[in-house]
């Protein structure tokens, strides 16, 4: 089965500096690849998606990029704001096959 | 639309009692996902269903764990009888189905057995 993996499990940077967080998976045949914000006492939440057609993908202060040739994915958040601290979730997983394989996790603390 | 409903939202029990959490779907959505969420084992698949059929149970920890969804509009996972070791926090998910698509997770509910 597919296993993701997820580095770092812990970042901290100051307000205004960038965080990316990245992602390995092994099953090729995976094509879609979301990111989930999880707020403290809250379910996770997409933040954003990318599926294997593209290589990138852009939503105001958040990224993601594909290299599906090296099967990993990666998070990037610029301008971060406090409001940013949370626990972000990998997940890759390929069409019709109905659930999707989570990384651990990683918690980020932007700090004032 | 409410999102994802689940309920309770808290819940503490004594070991060996009978456990049941609740789930309502967005409605429209036809795949439902249980989890199960703790600090050393993070964010676990337990279970997921389409169209209220269980696809894939390779998850649930062992026969302490059932789920069932007898129509498209609720969900239940249960656990008896309940053990220290099942102190999580508990989501339900839902999706459309047929392509892998967003999975939109409830409020979640916190299950503490003493």
């Amino acid at each position: 089965g597919e296993n993701v993996e997820q580095h770092p499990s812990t970042l901290s940077v100051q307000e205004g500096d960038s965080a990316v967080i990245k992602c390995t998976y092994s099953d090729s045949a995976s094509n879609y690849f979301p990111w989930y914000k999880q707020e403290l006492g809250k379910g996770p939440q997409l933040i954003i998606d990318i599926r294997s057609n593209v290589g990138e993908k852009k939503d105001q202060r958040i990224a993601v990029t594909l290299n599906k040739t090296a099967k990993h994915f990666s998070l990037h958040i610029t301008e971060t704001q406090p409001e940013d601290s949370a626990v972000y979730f990998c997940a890759a997983s390929w069409t019709n096959a109905g659930k999707s394989t989570f990384g651990d996790g990683t918690t980020l603390t932007v700090k004032p | 639309d409410a999102g994802v409903i689940q309920s309770p939202r808290h819940e503490v029990t004594e070991m060996g009692q009978e456990v049941t959490l609740r789930c309502k779907p967005i409605s429209g959505h036809n795949s439902l996902f249980w989890y199960r969420q703790t600090m050393m084992r993070g964010l676990e698949l337990l279970i997921y269903f389409n169209n209220n059929v269980p696809i894939d149970d390779s998850g649930m920890p062992e026969d302490r764990f059932s789920a069932k969804m007898p129509n498209a509009s609720f969900s239940t996972l249960k656990i008896q009888p309940s053990e220290p070791r099942d102190s999580a926090v508990y989501f339900c998910a839902s999706t459309l189905g047929g392509r892998v698509n967003e999975q939109f997770f409830g409020p979640g509910t916190r299950l503490t057995v003493l």
